[in-house]
């Protein structure tokens, strides 16, 4: 069985600050983790995704993720806010294709001015 | 498709009526997902198709849920005797084939739906 969890169900940046969303995981199997961007009114759109190999992984709008086993986390990062990055953003987990995908509760990130 | 399609994009209805939402899957994806997710929270899953069967039905709240894919593409969420709880967007997503796939999801937009 799979859970996750996300630490913050709000986080606040300023425009050109570091973003750090946090991401945590249960499973009993070798984990595929991924990150979901859900933008208003829209649905979710996949921002990148750890399946094996390389742990840091880098996906769209230039957030990157890394893959800590020890840690059981999958924390994502962008080194500089940009406004449009407002979103609710979602942590999954899976145990590889054919199980099921469990979603983290998600973390609202806002960009101030 | 060029992506998952869901329709109706909103439905309201009346507590204790029937309602059906319909998911188009992206063509050639044998695996077809449905989440229900609630304002504020993360998607809940409800089933799991591979194919034109359902290989994981645990997340069906109760059985006024049902959902089919006679064909193994289209899938039709069915809720009988709705009720006000059940409002939610209702999120359908495909996946590639086994051996093709690292089990990415695509996401629809979902259906909106409000019981009053």
């Amino acid at each position: 069985a799979q859970s996750v969890t996300q630490l913050g169900s709000h986080v606040s940046v300023s425009e050109g600050a570091l973003v750090l969303l946090r991401c945590n995981y249960s499973s009993s199997v070798p984990p595929y983790l991924f990150w979901y961007v859900q933008y208003p009114n829209q649905g979710l759109q996949l921002l990148l995704k750890y399946t094996t190999g390389a742990t840091l992984v880098k996906g769209i709008n230039g957030f990157e993720a890394e893959f800590k086993k020890s840690e059981t986390s999958f924390h994502l990062t962008k080194p500089s806010a940009h406004m449009s990055d407002a979103a609710e953003y979602f942590c999954a987990v899976s145990g590889g294709y054919g199980q099921n995908f469990v979603f983290g509760p998600g973390t609202r990130l806002s960009v101030l001015p | 498709g060029a992506g998952v399609s869901q329709t109706p994009s909103n439905k309201v209805t009346e507590k204790g009526k029937y309602v059906e939402l319909r998911c188009d899957p992206i063509s050639g994806h044998t695996a077809l997902y449905w989440y229900r997710q609630s304002l504020g929270q993360g998607p809940e899953f409800l089933i799991y198709f591979q194919g034109t069967g359902a290989a994981d039905d645990s997340g069906l709240p109760n059985d006024r849920f049902f959902a089919v894919r006679p064909e193994g593409s289209v899938s039709t969420l069915k809720i009988q005797r709705t009720e006000r709880g059940d409002s939610a967007v209702y999120l359908c997503a495909s996946s590639l084939g086994a051996g093709q796939s690292t089990g990415e999801l695509f996401f629809g937009e979902g259906s909106r739906l409000t019981v009053l």
